[in-house]
C-alpha cells in the first residue's frame, strides 16, 4: 500500500514564525501536492511538484513556498506564519499515468496564534 | 476549489439512497473522482470515472456522468451509518506541465435513524 506520511498531526506556532511541513511518500511518485482544507471551502491547491526541483503554483500560493530536493519528500514552508494560515494541510502524491489516483496523508492541523 | 461545485450538506434516512451532485466547468477533464473523508482522517478514493463513460457501478456506488451538462453524481444505495463522511468531487486537469486535481468544497452526508 502507498504510504504518504506527514511529519506532524498537530502543530501550534506563533505569528511570524517560520514553519516547515514535511511530507514523504514511499511509492516513487513523480507528482506531489500540498492542499489546505478549510470548512466550506473544500481543498484548495497551494503548490504542486511534478519532478525533483520542479514546482508549480496552485490556486493559493501566496504566503507559501515549497521545496522538492528529493523525489520522496515535498516540504511546504510558511516563511512568516499568519493567523489566516491556521488550517488543515494535506499532502498527496500520484504517479504519472492519467488514471493514477491521488494518495493522501492524514493531514497536519496547524494553528497559528 | 475553483469551478467544481457541490452542495455543502445532505441528510438521508438510514436505508435510503443518497445522491450527491457535483458540477464542473473544464470540458477537457479526463477523469472525475469521488473521495471520502471520515472524521479525523485523510481523503480516500472511493471511485472514479473516465470522461468517455456515462456510468460506473461498484457495489453500492453508482457514478453518473453527464458530460454535456458537466454534471457528476454519486449514488450510495442502502445508506448506512458508516457512510457518514464528507464526500469530495474532483476533476483532473491538465496544466502546462502536469495534471492537477481540483476539488469541490465537499458535501457532508449525515444519516438519520
Amino acid at each position: 500500500d502507498v504510504k504518504v506520511t506527514q511529519s506532524s498531526r498537530y502543530l501550534v506556532k506563533r505569528t511570524g514564525e517560520k514553519v516547515f511541513l514535511e511530507c514523504v511518500q514511499d511509492m516513487d511518485h513523480e507528482n506531489m501536492f500540498w492542499y489546505r482544507q478549510d470548512p466550506g471551502l473544500g481543498l484548495r491547491l497551494i503548490y504542486f511538484s511534478y519532478d525533483v526541483k520542479m514546482k508549480e503554483k496552485g490556486d493559493i500560493p501566496e504566503g507559501y513556498s515549497v521545496s522538492r530536493e528529493k523525489k520522496e519528500r515535498f516540504s511546504l514552508i510558511l516563511e512568516s506564519a499568519s493567523t489566516n494560515q491556521t488550517s488543515m494541510y494535506l499532502c498527496a502524491s500520484r504517479g504519472t499515468a492519467t488514471n493514477e489516483k491521488l494518495f493522501f496523508g492524514s493531514g497536519t492541523q496547524l494553528s497559528v496564534l | 476549489g475553483e469551478d467544481v461545485e457541490q452542495s455543502l450538506f445532505l441528510s438521508v434516512r438510514e436505508g435510503d439512497s443518497s445522491v450527491i451532485n457535483c458540477t464542473y466547468t473544464d470540458s477537457s477533464s479526463t477523469y472525475l473522482y469521488w473521495y471520502k473523508q471520515e472524521p479525523g482522517a485523510g481523503l480516500q478514493l472511493l471511485t472514479y470515472i473516465f470522461s468517455n463513460m456515462d456510468m460506473k457501478q461498484d457495489q453500492r456506488l453508482t457514478v453518473l456522468l453527464n458530460k454535456k451538462d458537466k454534471h457528476l453524481s454519486l449514488r450510495i444505495a442502502d445508506t448506512q451509518t458508516g457512510d457518514s463522511a464528507i464526500y469530495f468531487c474532483a476533476e483532473s486537469r491538465r496544466d502546462s506541465s502536469a495534471s492537477k486535481i481540483i476539488f469541490g468544497s465537499g458535501t457532508r452526508l449525515s444519516i438519520r435513524p
